[in-house]
């Protein structure tokens, strides 16, 4: 099976970077995905990684250690949208199909 | 607006009975997934169908089914509703069965609400 980890809830300041973690352990590992989730409203996606290292997009960087089974999202020039909940997610391979395994997401609070 | 529809937005039913979610997945995308998101689970995967065919299941009651049509769309069956069936229900689709970048696009979601 697959087990996520990420913390439950984290707080910072408009303007400022934070860095959310996710660590895992699966088989089969096919892929980690950063989602943001609003309340009541649809995940969207924001970062996949496949490989190491890390990946920027805009104000959002997602990094990757499959050896150590663990990822970190990087909010940089932080906004008070930003406040939502952070879903890490990995994919694993079964048989003919695929299937997302989340973690039970960061709630971020953006303050001024 | 990710292009994933769902069907109906909320839905308020009793104990026992049988509801129907359909979604319609975006233009072009062959591959439709379920999740149930309830407060105390988080965004559990359901099932996966491509082209019609189911090709993965995750943590789908025997009470739960689901079908993808010729046309794509997909319905979800919950049947013998319980009071922990509340939740969010979201479909998602993507383009491709597996492959390097495969982002899943989530619909709107149907709220359940079981009296």
């Amino acid at each position: 099976g697959q087990n996520i980890d990420q913390p439950t809830e984290m707080t910072a300041t408009e303007g400022a970077i934070v860095q959310i973690n996710c660590t895992y352990q699966t088989s089969g590992f096919n892929g980690l995905f950063w989602y943001q989730q609003h309340a009541g409203e649809a995940p969207t996606f924001l970062s996949y990684n496949v490989l190491d290292g890390l990946e920027e997009k805009g104000r959002f960087s997602s990094f990757l250690s499959r050896s150590k089974g663990y990822s970190y999202l990087l909010l940089k020039e932080l906004q008070m949208k930003d406040s939502a909940s952070y879903l890490c997610a990995v994919r694993v391979l079964t048989g003919g199909g695929n299937k997302l395994t989340f973690g039970t997401g960061t709630q971020l609070k953006v303050e001024l | 607006d990710s292009g994933v529809t769902q069907t109906p937005k909320h839905l308020i039913t009793a104990t026992g009975q049988r509801v129907t979610l359909r979604c319609s997945p975006r233009s072009g995308d062959l591959s439709v997934y379920w999740y149930q998101q309830s407060l105390d689970q988080g965004l559990q995967f359901l099932i996966q169908y491509y082209n019609g065919e189911e090709r993965a299941k995750g943590n789908i009651l025997e009470r739960f089914s689901a079908q993808q049509f010729p046309d794509l769309h997909s319905e979800l069956n919950l049947s013998s509703l319980e009071l922990g069936d509340s939740a969010l229900y979201f479909c998602a689709s993507s383009s491709l069965l597996a492959s390097s970048y495969n982002e899943q696009f989530f619909g709107p979601g149907t709220r359940l609400t079981v009296l």
